[in-house]
Parts: structure tokens; sequence; C-alpha cells
């Protein structure tokens, strides 16, 4: 079992719509949290950010951290056909060198 | 700040040859990760660096890889002997100190035929 799980999609919406995107993972030790999107074939950029649980809103962007369920999502409102992407959850810890551990990705098409 | 660059783009080897990556950190970022990803996937640990020391590295990087960081700013990867099976994305990543958040180069792309 990996230690981030994430649903790989295809996950296709219309424009305008609501999305969400969820990663579970095993681990209780991860402390930081961080969504990234990613063009085909380019490097991953990084949106959001958090630490512990919680909520953080950035613009359309909203992640979550439920630390007791180990579960994190990412909202994306009013979507748009610039958001078609794959989605990569990862986190990380301060005693592990902080490297990442990332999910496996989500697609998302948003259809015009 | 010009972010984290990586060279080559793209690589085409043959099977059995040697290739080196270069990656140029976001200047003053001390800390500097390498990750592999394969199609599919998302990207996994190869090794990390704090200024010049290589302080881990993950059992997926085999004898045949190399990494150095000489000067504490740009980093190497060497592959020696590639192997088809070494084909993927090779992404460079960079940190500050005082920052969990790492922020990717466009990464290398490798086809070993």
């Amino acid at each position: 079992q990996k230690e981030v799980e994430q649903d790989p999609g295809p996950l296709s919406v219309p424009e305008g719509a609501i999305v969400s995107l969820n990663c579970t993972y095993s681990n209780s030790a991860f402390q930081y949290f961080m969504w990234y999107r990613q063009y085909s074939r380019k490097g991953p950029e990084l949106l959001m950010y958090t630490y512990s649980s919680g909520n953080k809103e950035d613009g359309r962007f909203t992640a979550q951290v439920d630390k007791s369920s180990k579960y994190i999502s990412l909202f994306i409102r009013d979507s748009q056909p610039s958001d078609s992407a794959t989605y990569l959850c990862a986190m990380s810890r301060m005693d592990s060198s902080y490297k990442l551990i990332f999910g496996s990705g989500t697609r998302l098409l948003v259809r015009p | 700040d010009t972010g984290v660059s990586q060279d080559p783009r793209h690589k085409i080897t043959k099977r059995g040859q040697n290739v080196t990556f270069r990656c140029d950190p976001i200047s003053e970022h001390n800390r500097l990760y390498w990750y592999r990803q394969t199609l599919g996937q998302g990207p996994e640990f190869l090794t990390y660096f704090q200024n010049e020391a290589q302080l881990e590295k993950s059992r997926l990087l085999s004898d045949r890889f190399s990494a150095e960081r000489p000067k504490g700013s740009f980093s190497t990867l060497e592959i020696q002997r590639t192997e088809q099976g070494d084909s993927a994305m090779y992404l460079c990543a960079s940190s500050a100190f005082d920052q969990e958040t790492q922020y990717f180069g466009p990464g290398t792309r490798l086809l070993v035929l």
C-alpha cells in the first residue's frame, strides 16, 4: 500500500463547476501538506501549502487538511479550461529532510 | 529570482551510455532535491542536499546514479550505463532553509533506447 493514495481520474467537469480533489495518507507523522499543479511535460507548480489541520483559501482555491481522518482536499471554484492539468498532493515531515511524498496525481479536464 | 532551471530539457541516449543532468536552484536556496517521475505517477524522491552535503539518498538511487553539489549552488545527477528502465522525467526542486515548500524546475526528460 502506498503512503499517499490519490484517485488518478480523469475527472471531467464543465466550465464553472466546483472541483473537489482528494488524497488519503497512512503516515500520521506527516506535518506539511501541499498541492501542486502539473501541465503536460512541465514541472510541478506549487499551488497551496498548509501546515497541520484546517483550511486555507487563496483566490479560487481552498485546501483542507483533516489529520484525524488522514484526508486532504483541494477545492477549485469557478473552474476554467486553463485549470485542466494533473493535480498532485504531496506531504512531508521535518524529521525526514522535508522530502515530499506524492500521490499519483488526478487528471482534471474542464470542458468549455 | 528566475526560478529553478534544468539542463538539458530532453535527452535521448542509447542503453549503456552515461548521461549527466544539471540543476540550478533558486539563488540562496540551500536545500536541493532530485526526484524521478514516470508516466502516470507522482514524483519519487531520489536524493537531498543541504548546501554541498548529500544528506539522504533513496533506495531508488542505485550505484549507477551519482549526484553532486560541489559548491552548494548547482547540482549534477549522473547516470552511468543507462538502462531502458531509467527512462523518466528527472526533476530538481529547491527550498530555503527555513521553508518547507519546494519549487520545481521544468525537468529533464530522459529516453533510453
